[in-house]
């Protein structure tokens, strides 16, 4: 069954350092995700994007965050400069068409941890 | 703003038993949800869907339950097994493509 991939499963960086975690979508999906999880805590919704823009952002998703989708497989997060509050698990997911009638369906998540 | 919550953070029940995992959500407005289990270290896994244009869908082991005049939704686990151990969340759908998550409720079964 085809899945969302994410790489790396941790990332440990030291804050003020940019970072780039990785997502490869189910080929076939059309739309795109980011969601964040602190230890403990609910999933919160970071971005959607969809027709290579960014459909809904969350108030957590402020201008050190950005997405891009390069190549037509791979999509990222890039942080800009870390923050020590950004250590959380970060997972992508994707959904094939609209939310209506598809759930979406998550990777396993990389693990960032900033020191 | 309206959220989608749960009523108990943890659960325990023999392994055999049946479980009841309950979610309260407030916009009287949605019409998706959806359950999911997440293991340990793992990303969030789809169980089942439920639209609320009807009020009960089963799957394998798993119901689920939709009460729109209370807004309520719950999973039915039925005979746990070991593996059901895992933390699960209801989810709503907002919006157009925006997936919402509750709580969720850690059940822990026990042998």
């Amino acid at each position: 069954e085809p899945e969302v991939t994410q790489t790396p499963s941790h990332q440990v960086t030291q804050m003020g350092q940019e970072v780039i975690l990785r997502c490869v979508p189910i080929s076939n999906h059309l739309y795109f995700y980011w969601y964040r999880q602190i230890l403990g805590q609910k999933v919160e919704f970071l971005v959607s994007f969809y027709n290579n823009e960014i459909s809904e952002k969350s108030e957590i998703f402020d201008d050190q965050f950005s997405v891009e989708r390069p190549d037509g497989s791979n999509f990222t997060l890039k942080i800009r400069s870390t923050k020590l509050e950004d250590s959380a698990m970060y997972f992508c997911a994707s959904m094939g068409q609209s939310s209506y009638n598809s759930p979406l369906h998550f990777g396993n998540g990389t693990r960032l941890t900033v020191t | 703003g309206e959220s989608v919550g749960l009523h108990l953070p943890t659960l325990s029940v023999q392994e055999g038993d049946n479980s009841i995992i309950n979610c309260a959500y407030s916009n009287s407005a949605s019409d998706y949800f959806i359950w999911y289990k997440q293991e340990s270290g793992k990303g969030p896994q789809f169980i089942i869907d439920i639209r609320s244009n009807m009020d009960k869908r089963q799957g394998q082991r798993v119901t689920v339950l939709l009460n729109k005049t209370v807004k309520h939704l719950s999973l039915q686990i039925a005979a746990t097994q070991p593996g059901d151990s895992a933390v699960y969340f209801c989810a709503e759908i907002q919006g157009a493509q925006k997936l919402v998550f509750g709580q969720g409720t850690r059940l822990t079964i026990n042998p």
